[in-house]
């Protein structure tokens, strides 16, 4: 099986610039959450959707959000880019929802940085 | 709240020897907990979980941990460290109810010397 595959790599915006990050769960998988990795916070949960909906939210300003489609693909979006918000973005997908046990499997990141 | 320690930024080991990864947890309820690695450029790579019965959880590339209920600890360990294992290792805990939501540690880095 494919792993969870996430697009683009590496991009680099301007402050004031919106961005759109996209994460393709493993086949199978309908769970979908976002985490923003940065050497001063490391990793915190952003949000996670399963079957379309948002399910779980961290705490992060409304500048960021998501989406899911029907296919369990995600993406998640970054409005009025701000320095800060230069870091890893990893998706992780999960087999089933909130009572089971099964563990996320991440994709490799997009890097965003944010001059 | 939810919440992990990974007291040691970095642990030093000389390849051969055991090594040990520590972890302790606070979290409201019955926990899930996880056990990351990260090489560098690369996303979070699962090793291990656990979630209930023998508190000895054996995972991928001869990891294991040891949960403790009473400490509320899940130390990560190896009997004999390989040089290829310096990486990041994150621990992580999960509310059986707060969905997916990983909480993460902040990660020891782990240096394995030849």
């Amino acid at each position: 099986k494919a792993g969870v595959t996430q697009t683009p790599r590496y991009l680099i915006k301007t402050r004031g610039q919106q961005v759109t990050l996209s994460c393709s769960p493993i086949s199978g998988h309908r769970s979908v959450s976002w985490y923003q990795q940065t050497p001063g916070q490391g990793l915190q949960f952003l949000f996670e959707y399963f079957s379309e909906t948002q399910r779980n939210k961290g705490n992060f300003p409304g500048r960021f959000s998501g989406r899911q489609f029907s296919n369990s693909r995600s993406e998640m979006n970054v409005s009025t880019l701000e320095l800060g918000d230069s870091a890893l973005y990893l998706c992780a997908s999960s087999v089933l929802g909130s009572t089971t046990s099964y563990e996320q499997y991440f994709g490799p990141g997009t890097r965003l940085t944010v001059t | 709240a939810q919440s992990v320690a990974q007291p040691e930024d970095q642990v030093n080991v000389a390849e051969g020897n055991p090594l040990t990864v520590k972890c302790t947890y606070s979290v409201s309820g019955n926990p899930y907990l996880f056990w990351y690695v990260q090489y560098p450029n690369r996303g979070l790579q699962f090793l291990l979980k656990y979630i209930t019965g023998d508190n000895l959880v054996k995972g991928s590339y001869g990891f294991e941990a040891e949960f403790n209920k009473s400490q509320t600890s899940f130390h990560l360990k190896k009997p004999s460290a390989l040089v290829s294992d310096s990486a990041l290792y994150f621990c992580a805990v999960r509310a059986y109810n707060a969905g997916n939501m990983l909480t993460f540690g902040g990660g020891t880095r782990l240096m394995v010397k030849p």
